[in-house]
């Protein structure tokens, strides 16, 4: 597609629920990265996914976050035990297209409300 | 450790009042600094990449420029349109560009 796409664009669940929040990078963009928005934060990173190389894990918060990445495209992170902390958009990007560089471009975000 | 402060949180500026934004980090190794736009509800947008203190980059009424503890974005006679938040990130050493994210200007520009 011509830009990163995310899917919800809006999630409400109950505490203690798990959630999986999806990612489309820009076609063949090899690196893909998380972050998290919280209200009045900068961008948290979570973490960073580069073609079939181990990910960068050490931005997760928690053992309760985990993403992966199928073929080399498409992400999911999921949250599970959702707690009320949680709540915040989370932010995909990829970055690494013949012409862009290393530049990153997001995606419009997931707004999660956990209740 | 890693640290990036912009400043001010906020500013109210009418139209055509120029004015400049501040991005100070405290980062090892340096590989990159990064602007971006970010509307209420979307996701951030890219403006500059600055490579090397002394470096300048120009978009519109935006102008970037690079020293070697802090980056200036300078909004010269900005429009109502140009509100927004406006978010620096110093890219460091470890095999990628990882970003670290400052908490950003949010900018009104008032007619």
């Amino acid at each position: 597609g011509a830009g990163v796409s995310q899917s919800p664009s809006n999630k409400v669940t109950e505490k203690g629920k798990d959630v999986e929040l999806r990612c489309d990078p820009i076609s063949g963009h090899t690196a893909l990265y998380w972050y998290r928005q919280s209200l009045g934060q900068g961008l948290e990173f979570l973490i960073y996914f580069q073609g079939n190389s181990a990910p960068d894990k050490s931005g997760l918060p928690s053992d309760r976050f985990s993403a992966e990445r199928t073929g080399g495209s498409v992400s999911t992170l999921t949250i599970q035990r959702t707690q009320q902390e949680d709540s915040a958009v989370y932010l995909c990007a990829s970055s690494g297209g013949e012409l862009a560089g290393d530049t990153q471009y997001f995606g419009p975000g997931t707004r999660l409300t956990v209740l | 450790e890693d640290q990036v402060t912009q400043s001010p949180e906020a500013l109210r500026l009418q139209e055509g009042e120029s004015s400049s934004l501040n991005c100070s980090y405290t980062v090892s190794g340096l590989r990159g600094l990064f602007w971006y736009r970010q509307d209420p509800g979307k996701g951030p947008e890219f403006l500059f990449t600055l490579y090397s203190a002394g470096e300048e980059k120009e978009k519109e009424r935006l102008k970037a420029t690079l020293t070697k503890k802090e980056s200036f974005l300078h909004i010269t006679a900005p429009k109502p349109e140009d509100s927004a938040t406006y978010l620096c990130a110093p890219a460091i050493s470890g095999g990628y560009n990882k970003l670290i994210f400052g908490a950003g200007t949010r900018l009104a520009v008032h007619p």
